[in-house]
């Protein structure tokens, strides 16, 4: 079956724009977590959504957001773009936590 | 808060060699506990998971782990790598049920020399 898919694969923006990414989930699956991944700060969680309504946030700033839709793909927006939002995005799902979570391949912002 | 924390942060080791990485969590209540493996510009990969029950876990490509309460430590380990092992590893702990936020540590580096 298809795995964890993330779009677009890169991006490049400028400082103060904004920028959505996304993620479709693998099929049946219902919770969807966001995650940012820094050379600094590693793998920090963003948010998790769980049919549409989301479950747990980490610690970041009200610029990211995010959203899930009624088929489970998700969202996440960043607003007002600073430069140490460069990152790597990526998106995992799961059908149940025990599980466990199915990565994608991640979304490589750059922010110049 | 909680956290996790990998002891290693770059391991060199020769083919044939035995690995354990360490691994320790700070949360006191039930836990969830991962490993995942990073493959050089590939995307994570889960080797192993422990929910419950046996303390010893077996997972792909050789690798099980060790789940020790009293130590809260979750450590990974293969009796003999191979020069395909050169990856990035992560320990991550899920706290609680029905939540799908991961705590991650910071990564080892594994360089298997040939």
């Amino acid at each position: 079956k298809a795995g964890v898919t993330q779009t677009p694969r890169y991006l490049i923006k400028t400082r103060g724009q904004q920028v959505t990414l996304s993620c479709s989930p693998i099929s049946g699956h219902r919770s969807v977590s966001w995650y940012q991944q820094t050379p600094g700060q590693g793998l920090q969680f963003l948010f998790e959504y769980f049919s549409e309504t989301q479950r747990n946030k980490g610690n970041f700033p009200g610029r990211f957001s995010g959203r899930q839709f009624s088929n489970s793909r998700s969202e996440m927006n960043v607003s007002t773009l600073e430069l140490g939002d460069s990152a790597l995005y990526l998106c995992a799902s799961s059908f149940e936590g025990r599980n466990g979570y199915t990565f994608g391949s991640g979304t490589r912002l750059t922010v110049v | 808060a909680q956290s996790v924390s990998q002891h290693n942060h770059h391991v060199i080791l020769s083919e044939a060699a035995s690995l354990e990485l360490g691994c320790n969590y700070s949360y006191g209540g039930t836990v969830n506990l991962f490993w995942y493996v990073q493959y050089p510009g590939q995307h994570l990969q889960l080797l192993l998971k422990y929910f419950s029950g046996d303390p010893l876990v077996k997972g792909i490509k050789g690798f099980e782990a060790e789940f020790i309460k009293s130590k809260f430590s979750f450590n990974l380990r293969k009796p003999s790598v191979q020069w395909s092992d050169t990856a990035e590893y992560f320990c991550a702990v899920n706290v609680g049920s029905n939540t799908g936020k991961l705590i991650f540590g910071q990564g080892t580096t594994l360089q298997v020399k040939p």
